[in-house]
């Protein structure tokens, strides 16, 4: 059973630029959620897709959107960079039994210069 | 609200010896799952271990194990045997039920150096 993938692995963009990162979840699992990990700020919870529909959303600022095909495929979307936006973008599947199982590909490094 | 804290940031241990990481949770939930993770330079986080709040024995994968003391809302993650490739950032989480992982907490995370 393959697993998360997220591409590109890293990125570097410029500030004002925008940015789109791709998660293609376990097959059969139908949430992805986002993360944002920074050194400062840990691991924090930016949006959850589920049927193709935003089901739960974190506290970030609307430059930051995504959206989920009817592959379970989701993309998430930065508009006007900012220096702050350099993290790394963590994608993560969830599925199975009583939706308990969380499962995470290897993260996009994005550098805003 | 559900906190997860590791008051460890940092820790070291011999290759081959026993290490444990601490991790500690506050909830009003009864039911939940618990997690260990790790995150090695690699970036990926992977799931290590997975506790569910209902089940009184504790998980056990390998040279993985966890000590759940759930009144005592401590979950703390023991590795035997330690190898060179458990060198990682490792993360507890914790998770509501049927949460998916938009609703997985994470403690700050303790940075494991396995020293040959």
């Amino acid at each position: 059973k393959a697993g998360v993938t997220q591409t590109p692995r890293y990125l570097i963009k410029t500030r004002g630029q925008q940015v789109t990162l791709s998660c293609s979840p376990i097959s059969g699992h139908r949430s992805v959620s986002w993360y944002q990990q920074t050194p400062g700020q840990g691991l924090q919870f930016l949006f959850e897709y589920f049927s193709e529909t935003q089901r739960n959303k974190g506290n970030f600022p609307g430059r930051f959107s995504g959206r989920q095909f009817s592959n379970s495929r989701s993309e998430m979307n930065v508009s006007t960079l900012e220096l702050g936006d350099s993290a790394l973008y963590l994608c993560a599947s969830s599925g199975g039994v009583r939706n308990t199982e969380a499962f995470f590909g290897q993260g996009t490094r994005l550098t805003v210069v | 609200a559900q906190t997860v804290t590791q008051s460890q940031p940092e820790m070291s241990v011999q290759e081959a010896e026993t290490v444990t990481l601490s991790c500690t949770y506050d909830t009003s939930e009864n039911n939940y799952y618990l997690f260990w993770y790790k995150q090695p330079p690699s970036r990926q986080m992977i799931l290590v271990i997975r506790q569910e709040a209902y089940k009184q024995q504790n998980a056990t994968e390998n040279r993985f194990s966890v000590n759940f003391q759930k009144a005592a809302k401590s979950f703390s993650l023991k590795i035997s045997d330690s190898q060179l490739g458990d060198t990682a950032m490792y993360f507890c989480a914790f998770m509501k039920p049927f949460g998916g992982a938009n609703n997985l907490f994470f403690g700050t995370g303790t940075r494991l150096t396995v020293i040959p």
